[in-house]
């Protein structure tokens, strides 16, 4: 059974860090295109970064030279490291798997709130 | 550029259809796309992948009572017997350069 269980989230001060972690189970991180996407309070579904599974990674130009997104094969996780944070980061980051340029399976997402 | 038109909102009773649209911008009709279910206070679910030509693979346990068809540009999400729990957000999804894109999201509401 494919499951992703997002870790990390919480309340931290503009300009400060964080780091999101994604346990993923029942397949293989590293053979795998994976994503995070984030929901702002009351609004709609934003991709943040994906990495292919050769190693290749890319961002929304909103995150752009601020956030890295990063795999460990050992553990087959997946990290957002969110550097900078800004009030317009505040939202839920949800792990996402995707196959053919979908997303097949979600995590159940973790919170993270910027403000002082 | 690749957008995901969606309209944002649509209601129908209970018990009834109702069909959701998602319409890809000029020069992507060949596009593939996911539709994802949102229920309120919840995180998205994937439903289906949908080709351009119709044909559909659906997530694990999506009941036969969402269905999907495509024409031209426009990609549908057909949902027949509306129950209550189907009160969600429904988006569509697919890859742009390097990364992915969401539409806007379509609200339903079962009246």
């Amino acid at each position: 059974e494919v499951q992703l269980v997002e870790t990390g989230g919480g309340l931290i001060q503009p300009g400060g860090s964080l780091r999101l972690s994604c346990a993923a189970s029942g397949f293989t991180v590293s053979s795998n295109y994976m994503s995070w996407v984030r929901q702002a309070p009351g609004k709609g579904l934003e991709w943040v970064s994906v990495i292919y599974s050769g190693g290749s990674t890319y961002y929304a130009d909103s995150v752009k030279g601020r956030f890295t997104i990063s795999r460990d094969n050992s553990k087959n996780t997946l990290y957002l490291q969110m550097n900078s944070l800004r009030a317009e980061d505040t939202a839920v980051y949800y792990c996402a798997r995707v196959r053919r340029g979908v997303i097949d399976y979600w995590g159940q997402g973790t919170l993270v709130t910027v403000s002082s | 550029q690749l957008v995901l038109t969606q309209s944002p909102s649509a209601s129908a009773s209970l018990g009834a259809s109702v069909k959701l649209t998602c319409t890809l911008s000029s020069g992507h009709s060949s596009y593939a796309i996911a539709w994802h279910q949102q229920q309120p206070e919840k995180g998205p679910r994937y439903l289906m992948k949908l080709n351009s030509d119709g044909s559909h693979s659906k997530g694990d346990g999506i009941p036969d009572r969402f269905s999907g068809s495509s024409s031209g540009a426009e990609r549908y999400l057909t949902i027949s017997s509306l129950q209550s729990e189907d009160e969600a957000d429904y988006y569509c999804q697919t890859w742009g350069t390097g990364i992915g894109v969401f539409g806007t999201g379509t609200k339903v509401t079962v009246l």
